[in-house]
């Protein structure tokens, strides 16, 4: 089992860009969810997707849009890119009717 | 509101026993969780409890939740120096499945 996988692992992106992160969750898990963490900080819920649908959202500005497709993998977009937006994006997946949720390993972006 | 509290640091020596404290605000919570952070990595998730028990232990690991202070704790025996990391602990709760998750306390090991 791969385990949660992310891409890119690293990515440097300029202020008012766009950009398109992408998880793959645990064979087996159907809910995928989004954290930000800020250097120095704990994660912060973004949103979570179920049966291809946003289920949940954070306390997020719309620049911060999603997608989960068939496979249950899923991707982060964030338009109009902004310097405070450099962090770890971090994927989480949890198997069915199951809270518990198994991290990537994310994704660093540096909005420069 | 969710609030999620812990210590910022933590030093031990090798062989200790290493205790990382919590203190959470939402009385609906239904799990409690450790993760563990090390540098450039995600998120490991190490142990969770349940609300309505009281102590969990898994090998090394010991979680302590007294519900009633809202306090949670993670005990690591006999640390090792491959422990050193930051420890998060997070909630979720009936309402949201969303973790809401602490600063992090960073655990150092010294030989």
């Amino acid at each position: 089992d791969a385990g949660v996988t992310q891409s890119p692992t690293h990515l440097i992106k300029t202020r008012g860009q766009q950009v398109t992160l992408r998880c793959s969750p645990k064979s087996g898990h159907d809910t995928v969810s989004w954290y930000q963490q800020a250097l120095g900080q704990g994660p912060q819920f973004i949103f979570q997707y179920y049966e291809e649908e946003e289920r949940q959202r954070g306390n997020f500005p719309d620049r911060f849009s999603g997608h989960q497709f068939p496979n249950y993998s899923s991707e982060l977009n964030v338009n109009a890119l902004l310097l405070g937006d450099s962090a770890l994006y971090l994927c989480a997946s949890s198997p069915p009717r199951n809270t518990e949720a198994f991290f990537g390993q994310g994704t660093r972006l540096t909005v420069v | 509101g969710e609030d999620v509290e812990q210590s910022l640091f933590l030093s031990v020596r090798e062989g200790d026993s290493s205790v990382i404290n919590c203190t959470y605000t939402d009385s609906s919570s239904t799990y409690l969780y450790w993760y563990k952070q090390e540098p450039g990595a995600g998120l490991q998730l190490l142990t969770y409890i349940f609300s309505n028990m009281d102590m969990k232990q898994d090998q090394r690991l010991t979680v302590l939740l007294n519900k009633k202070d809202k306090h949670l704790s993670l005990r690591i025996a006999d640390t090792q120096t491959g422990d050193s990391a930051i420890y998060f602990c997070a909630e979720i709760t009936e309402s949201a499945r969303q973790l809401t998750f602490g600063s992090g306390t960073q655990l150092t090991v010294l030989p």
